[in-house]
């Protein structure tokens, strides 16, 4: 079975500093794996996604996100956190016995305080 | 460019009601997807549709039916409202994989939804 798992309900940082917030992933085979973002009252927005090739892939909004098959991650970062960061992040792998699913992780609601 | 229109955006049925959510995209996706969202559980898919006349499974599909006879549009119905089915529901679209790997979803803004 494909999953997702986020850790961490909340992640709580400081303007100005590092963040990253965490997902690791279940599936069969090499993974499609994304990261989307919701803001209050708002549908999910994309911000990045790995496919293949460099395990480091950049994103909207200053975000980046590390792949790291061994330890089956793909955990998201941004180097000098904003107030406006603050929202719902989601991870998300694609079924790759049904290319047409994709499993959401939980959630983790970032708080960027000034 | 509208994107991915979801109407109503809030609804409160009683138990025993029926409702359709109505989902509409302009930007030509093949794909579309209807998911629930309930606190710390993520989005579950309910229902997926590949193409204009056909409809899937997903996680979550019971107490729901769908239909795609225009490719714009994806409706949800809930034939008999329960009040486990109280969440906020969010209509998805994507390009199929043919125009290329890893096609990311286009959401619309939801439909919250209370049932009593």
């Amino acid at each position: 079975a494909q999953s997702v798992a986020q850790p961490e309900d909340q992640v709580n940082v400081a303007e100005g500093n590092p963040l990253t917030v965490k997902c690791t992933y279940s599936v069969s085979g090499n993974p499609y794996l994304f990261w989307y973002v919701q803001y209050p009252n708002r549908g999910l927005q994309f911000l990045l996604k790995y496919i293949t090739g460099d395990n480091l892939v950049k994103g909207s909004y200053g975000f980046e996100a590390e792949f790291n098959k061994s330890q089956t991650s793909f955990h998201l970062k941004k180097p000098s956190a904003l107030v406006s960061d603050s929202a719902l992040y989601f991870c998300a792998v694609r079924d790759m016995d049904n290319f047409n699913k994709f499993y959401f992780g939980s959630g983790t609601k970032l708080n960027v305080k000034p | 460019n509208a994107g991915v229109t979801q109407t109503p955006k809030f609804r409160v049925l009683k138990t025993g009601q029926s409702m359709t959510l109505l989902c509409a995209q302009d930007m030509n996706h093949e794909y579309m997807y209807w998911y629930r969202q309930d606190p710390g559980m993520g989005l579950r898919l309910i229902h997926y549709s590949v193409g204009e006349g056909t409809t899937a499974k997903g996680e979550v599909p019971d107490g729901y039916n769908v239909s795609r006879l225009k490719k714009q549009n994806f409706l949800l119905g809930l034939e008999s409202a329960a009040p486990s089915q109280t969440s906020v529901y969010f209509c998805a679209s994507s390009y199929s994989e043919g125009w290329g790997r890893g096609q990311p979803q286009h959401f619309g803004d939801g439909t919250r939804l209370s049932i009593l």
